[in-house]
């Protein structure tokens, strides 16, 4: 079956530091892929969306390249904030035509902090 | 442009009681997904449902759990008989109609945290 593997947290970082967190996928076909973040007692909001291989997705500073050749999805920032302290999990859909290709299969997700 | 709403946002059950959760989605949108987040756990596929149609329960529990999205009104969540594992945060997501493609963006509502006693 379809699954998202993420490296473990948590992941403390110092402000304006790099961020890498890892994703790869395990599915059949061509998935979608995605990351949502989650902020402390809110709901989960869409960062960013690649819908096929070697698109990159971005938004807010993040980036993540859609990799077939490694079923890699992961996410980067070149300089973080502590506003960007959640939670983060990685995400894939339509990795199979016909009934359930829209069913998001998540990673477990990886809890970021980011110290002043 | 509201986003999804989730109702209410902390939901207290004893064992033994119903659980009603519920969820408005998006203007314009009719395609409704559940999904459950137990501790330390990714999201788990529940249901998707358009209005007045149950697409794919694949991921419900056979026993105890039910969903609706009628023609009026928010989707339901019902979990009758509620038991301890059953506390988890239950995140409603919703996406416009004419779609339900895996390329969809699906829109998350804050979750609804059930607590079972």
């Amino acid at each position: 079956g379809n699954s998202v593997t993420q490296m473990e947290g948590p992941v403390t970082l110092s402000e304006e530091a790099f961020l890498t967190i890892n994703c790869t996928y395990t599915a059949t076909g061509y998935p979608s892929l995605f990351w949502y973040v989650q902020y402390p007692g809110e709901g989960l909001q869409l960062l960013l969306k690649a819908t096929k291989a070697d698109d990159k997705g971005s938004n807010k500073g993040f980036e993540a390249t859609y990799r077939k050749e490694t079923t890699s999805f992961h996410l980067e920032k070149g300089s973080v904030q502590v506003s960007d302290s959640a939670v983060y999990f990685c995400a894939l859909s339509g990795a199979y035509s016909g009934a359930g290709s829209y069913q998001l299969t998540f990673g477990k997700g990886t809890k970021l902090s980011v110290i002043p | 442009n509201a986003g999804v709403m989730q109702n209410p946002r902390h939901l207290v059950r004893r064992r033994g009681q119903e659980a009603r959760l519920r969820c408005s989605p998006m203007k314009g949108h009719s395609h409704v997904y559940w999904y459950r987040q137990l501790p330390e756990e990714g999201l788990k596929f529940m249901v998707y449902l358009q209005k007045e149609n149950i697409i794919d329960e694949s991921g419900m529990p056979k026993e105890r759990f039910s969903a609706e999205f009628p023609k009026e009104g928010p989707s339901i969540l019902r979990i009758q008989q509620v038991v301890r594992g059953d506390s988890a945060a239950y995140f409603c997501a919703s996406s416009p109609p004419g779609t339900g493609k895996p390329t969809d963006t699906q829109y998350f509502g804050p979750g609804t945290r059930l607590t079972v006693l």
